[in-house]
């Protein structure tokens, strides 16, 4: 298997304008994390999506941020409209949960998002 | 709540010394998983152990150890015969038992001189 897959891996936009971050998981894995990486705030959950239902949004910061998972084997995460305060890497993580229990979550490359 | 603290935020040593990075963590659950990732300078995490809670058993895997211990709630990393290669951030995370979403230390940052 390739991994989890995001892209792009850079994106460097302008104030204001929409940014899409999109995430391919592993396949067979049925739970999907996005998550930011900060200098300020370290590695923090945005949202969780687990059979495509997001379970756990509490994390999301703004309602300029919305993710989605129309299927098993793609998310995506908008921002719109884009801050510099949102420059950031975000990773997509993808794991297995069954009825007794789960594999450990497996990272995506990150996305490197620079908001000027 | 739950919280993972990594209190030491960079250490630096010489290729060759052992070095033991500490997590210790707090939750209410009874079943949880506990996590270490590595971050090299190129910057993907690097999933490297996953424990349960009702495992305590020690772990080794070549120059990488783990002790986990339920009474302190720690869970620390020890490298062996440090290598230049090791220089990365180390993360310890923690997840519940029914969720899998992680909550991150800090990070601690290892640097390993030549």
């Amino acid at each position: 298997d390739a991994g989890v897959i995001q892209s792009p891996r850079h994106e460097v936009t302008e104030m204001g304008q929409e940014v899409t971050l999109r995430c391919k998981p592993i396949s067979g894995h049925n739970s999907l994390f996005w998550y930011r990486q900060t200098m300020m705030r370290g590695l923090e959950l945005l949202i969780y999506f687990n059979n495509n239902v997001p379970i756990d949004d509490s994390g999301m910061p703004e309602d300029r941020f919305s993710a989605k998972m129309p299927n098993a084997s793609f998310s995506t995460l908008k921002i719109q409209p884009s801050e510099p305060r949102d420059s950031a890497v975000y990773f997509c993580a993808s794991s297995f949960r069954g009825h007794q229990g789960g594999t450990e979550a497996f990272f995506g490359q990150g996305t490197r998002l620079t908001v000027v | 709540a739950q919280k993972v603290t990594q209190a030491q935020t960079e250490i630096s040593v010489v290729e060759k010394e052992d070095v033991t990075l500490d997590c210790v963590y707090e939750t209410r659950d009874t079943t949880y998983y506990l996590f270490w990732y590595k971050q090299p300078p190129s910057g993907e995490l690097v999933f490297l152990i996953r424990r349960n809670s009702f495992d305590e058993q020690n772990e080794i895997s070549g120059r990488y150890s783990w002790n986990f211990q339920k009474s302190t709630s720690s869970f620390n990393f020890t490298i062996t015969a440090s290598q230049v290669v090791d220089s990365a951030v180390y993360f310890c995370a923690l997840a519940s038992g029914n969720t899998g979403k992680l909550i991150f230390g800090q990070g601690t940052t290892l640097q390993v001189k030549p």
